[in-house]
């Protein structure tokens, strides 16, 4: 079946303007990941969504990021007013609802680049 | 607060050799622990993960971890590498309530031929 999708693939845009990124799970997958991949970093947790819950925003590393996701399908992640450090790759997982530890299953990313 | 840290950086293996990876966490409550392998140019995926039981978990590809709980360690294992084993590798525990991974900073493993 279909994996994780997420566009666009790739993203370059300039410090200052506004990014939208958009991830697609598998579908019946209830719990959703926003990851983000960078040199600096590493692999680091952004925000979590399960079902119609609250979702976990505490990965988030400032007010400019925000995340949805609509219908308890797809998610978009928005990055205001982008500066230089958040160019990353940015990844989207998304798992079964039977249990917490299930497999994620990760997208091929979007590489943002902010010039 | 949970991490994971990952004792290899950059490891160049020739083919056949022997390959282990440690991976370390640090985390008060019951963890579920994962290894991820990224192959140039494609996705995440998962290697391997524990969640109970028996402590030497196979995985993918003849690859093997070993979870010691007194040590907080989960180290990967290949008796025998192949050039095709060339990848980075992420090692993770998760918080079993929301099941958010965090991650080492990633080996990369370069094989020769």
């Amino acid at each position: 079946g279909a994996g994780v999708s997420q566009s666009p693939s790739n993203k370059v845009t300039e410090k200052g303007k506004d990014v939208e990124l958009r991830c697609d799970p598998i579908s019946g997958h209830t719990a959703l990941y926003w990851y983000r991949q960078s040199l600096g970093q590493g692999l680091e947790f952004l925000i979590y969504f399960q079902g119609n819950s609250a979702p976990d925003k505490s990965g988030l590393p400032s007010d400019r990021f925000s995340a949805e996701r609509t219908g308890g399908s797809v998610s978009t992640l928005t990055i205001q007013r982008t500066q230089q450090e958040d160019s990353a790759v940015y990844l989207c997982a998304s798992r079964s609802n039977r249990t917490s530890g299930d497999t994620q299953y990760f997208g091929p990313g979007t590489r943002l680049t902010v010039l | 607060a949970q991490s994971v840290s990952q004792h290899n950086h950059h490891v160049i293996l020739s083919e056949a050799a022997s390959l282990e990876l440690g991976c370390n966490y640090s985390y008060g409550g019951t963890v579920n622990l994962f290894w991820y392998v990224q192959y140039p140019g494609q996705h995440l995926q998962l290697l391997l993960k524990y969640f109970s039981g028996d402590p030497l978990v196979k995985g993918i590809k003849g690859f093997e971890a070993e979870f010691i709980k007194s040590k907080f360690s989960f180290n990967l294992r290949k008796p025998s590498v192949q050039w095709s084993d060339t990848a980075e590798y992420f090692c993770a525990v998760n918080a079993r309530n929301t099941g958010k991974l965090i991650f080492g900073q990633g080996t990369t493993l370069q094989v020769k031929p």
